[in-house]
């Protein structure tokens, strides 16, 4: 099976730069998506394919994907991007995989 | 405008099943895969499996074949995810989302509490 590694948290004073990791073999290699959960709502997705932003996202957030590591980078944060943040990828042997999420706090 | 809409919050004894609802509107259901993910109270987010509404396929996440099963009906846009032999470990928000690059829409998720 395939496994994505996130950091469990993240803490970011107010205006600076949040760098979330995800971690896999070759995922460089694969499409990597990205999600904000926030309780009680569903997933929203702020990164698809690597790096592309859906509309409607703050231009904040940018994402990358180089060997065996994919970026999730939120410029600038705001209270409001204090959320939980997942990876996802498709892989040939295990279909959908979400890495085990990062809970961004601001400081 | 795309919208998944699903059914009620469901409260079940450890052994039953549940069957939870996703209603599309805004597009054509059959042109775009169905996707259930959920997330288990404290947990992260866990994929359960697809169906391409269009053909009826189906594929499942390892950990839940043999438990769950994911049908549709055209006539109403619809589809459903079906958790058979429940524990309190399924106690959780399940979601639908409609494939494309990414999960880009996702239902109201649906509350299942399983407990005695």
């Amino acid at each position: 099976s395939y496994d994505l590694t996130q950091p469990l948290s993240l803490s970011v004073a107010l205006g600076q730069t949040a760098t979330i990791n995800c971690g896999g073999d070759d995922i460089e290699s694969k499409n990597v998506h990205w999600y904000q959960k926030k309780p009680g709502q569903a997933p929203v997705l702020v990164i698809y394919r690597d790096y592309n932003r859906p509309s409607g996202i703050p231009e904040r957030f940018s994402g990358s994907n180089s060997e065996n590591t994919a970026t999730l980078t939120i410029s600038r944060v705001q209270v409001e991007d204090e959320a939980d943040y997942y990876c996802q990828v498709w892989d040939r042997s295990s279909s959908v995989v979400f890495g085990g999420g990062t809970k961004l706090a601001v400081l | 405008q795309v919208q998944l809409v699903q059914s009620g919050a469901e409260v079940k004894k450890p052994g039953a099943s549940v069957k939870v609802s996703c209603k599309a509107s805004g597009y054509t259901f059959t042109t775009y895969d169905i996707n259930w993910v959920r997330q288990a109270t404290g947990q992260g987010l866990e994929w359960m499996g697809w169906m391409s509404p269009n053909s009826g396929n189906t594929g499942y996440a390892q950990k839940f074949q043999g438990r769950v099963t994911l049908t549709r009906d055209t006539s109403i846009s619809t589809a459903y995810m079906e958790l058979t032999s429940l524990n309190s470990e399924d106690t959780g928000v399940y979601y639908c989302s409609r494939e494309g690059d990414g999960y880009k829409y996702w239902g109201q998720g649906t509350l299942v509490t399983v407990s005695s």
